[in-house]
C-alpha cells in the first residue's frame, strides 16, 4: 500500500522560507505515470494546489506562487521535496503531499494517493 | 483566470439523494474529479475522470459531467457521508479546486 509521509518544521518565521520533504513508500517515486504534488490548506478554508513534479525533475507551478516555489524531486531517496520564500501569515496552512495521475505524455489527472498533512504556521 | 464554483452548503436527510454541483466555464470539455474530506483528515478521491469510481468507494457515489456543470450524486445518503466535498479540474496545465460544499446528513 502506498504511503506518503510529510516532514518538516511546524513553525517558520516571517521572511524566511518554509521547507518540506514528502517520503515515499511501498511505491517508487520513479514510476512513469505519476506526478507528486504539494497542495496547501489554511485553517478552515479550501484546498490550493501549490506544484507538482515528474521523476525526471519536470515541474508545474500555481502561477499565483510561482515566483516563491521550488519543487524537486530526490529519486535515491525516493522523497520529494518543497521549498516556498519569503512567507508571511498568509501561508500558515496545513501542507499535503500527494500521487497525481499523469506523466509527460499523459495528461495531468487527478490526486489518489495523500499524506496526512503536516500544519506549518508563520509567525515571529 | 478559470474558477470552478460550488455551492458553500447543502444539506439532506438520510436515505435522500444529494447533489453536489461545481460549475465552471466549458467544464464538460475536461476532466473533473471529486474529493471528500472529513474533519481533521486528508481528502479522499471519490470519483475521477467524470464518473469513475476508484476501488473501495462505494457504489452510492456517482459523477456526470456535461456543458458548464459537473455533479456528484450521492444516492442512499448515510450519516457517515457529512464532510466537506471539493470537486477539481485542470485549465493550463493548472490544477484548481472547487471552493468546496459542506454536506450535512439531518
Amino acid at each position: 500500500q502506498l504511503q506518503l509521509q510529510e516532514s518538516g518544521p511546524g513553525l517558520v518565521k516571517p521572511s524566511e522560507t518554509l521547507s518540506l520533504t514528502c517520503t515515499v513508500s511501498g511505491g517508487s517515486i520513479s514510476s512513469n505515470s505519476y506526478y507528486w504534488g504539494w497542495i496547501r490548506q489554511p485553517p478552515g478554508e479550501g484546498l490550493e494546489w501549490i506544484g507538482s513534479v515528474y521523476y525526471s525533475g519536470s515541474t508545474y507551478y500555481n502561477p499565483s506562487l510561482k515566483s516563491r516555489v521550488t519543487i524537486s524531486v530526490d529519486t535515491s531517496k525516493n522523497q520529494f521535496s518543497l521549498g516556498l520564500s519569503s512567507v508571511t501569515a498568509a501561508d500558515t496552512a496545513v501542507y499535503f503531499c500527494a500521487r497525481l495521475y499523469g506523466s509527460e505524455s499523459l495528461p495531468l489527472t487527478y490526486f489518489d494517493y495523500w499524506g496526512q498533512g503536516t500544519l506549518v504556521t508563520v509567525s515571529s | 483566470s478559470y474558477e470552478l464554483t460550488q455551492p458553500p452548503s447543502m444539506s439532506v436527510s438520510p436515505g435522500q439523494t444529494a447533489s453536489i454541483t461545481c460549475s465552471g466555464d466549458k467544464l464538460g470539455d475536461r476532466y473533473a474529479c471529486w474529493y471528500q474530506q472529513k474533519p481533521g483528515q486528508s481528502p479522499v478521491l471519490v470519483i475521477y475522470q467524470d464518473s469513475k469510481r476508484p476501488s473501495g468507494i462505494p457504489e452510492r457515489f456517482s459523477g456526470s459531467n456535461s456543458g458548464n456543470t459537473a455533479t456528484l450524486t450521492i444516492s442512499g445518503t448515510q450519516a457517515m457521508d457529512e464532510a466537506d466535498y471539493y470537486c477539481q479540474a485542470w485549465d493550463s496545465s493548472t490544477a484548481l479546486f472547487g471552493g468546496g460544499t459542506k454536506l450535512t446528513v439531518l
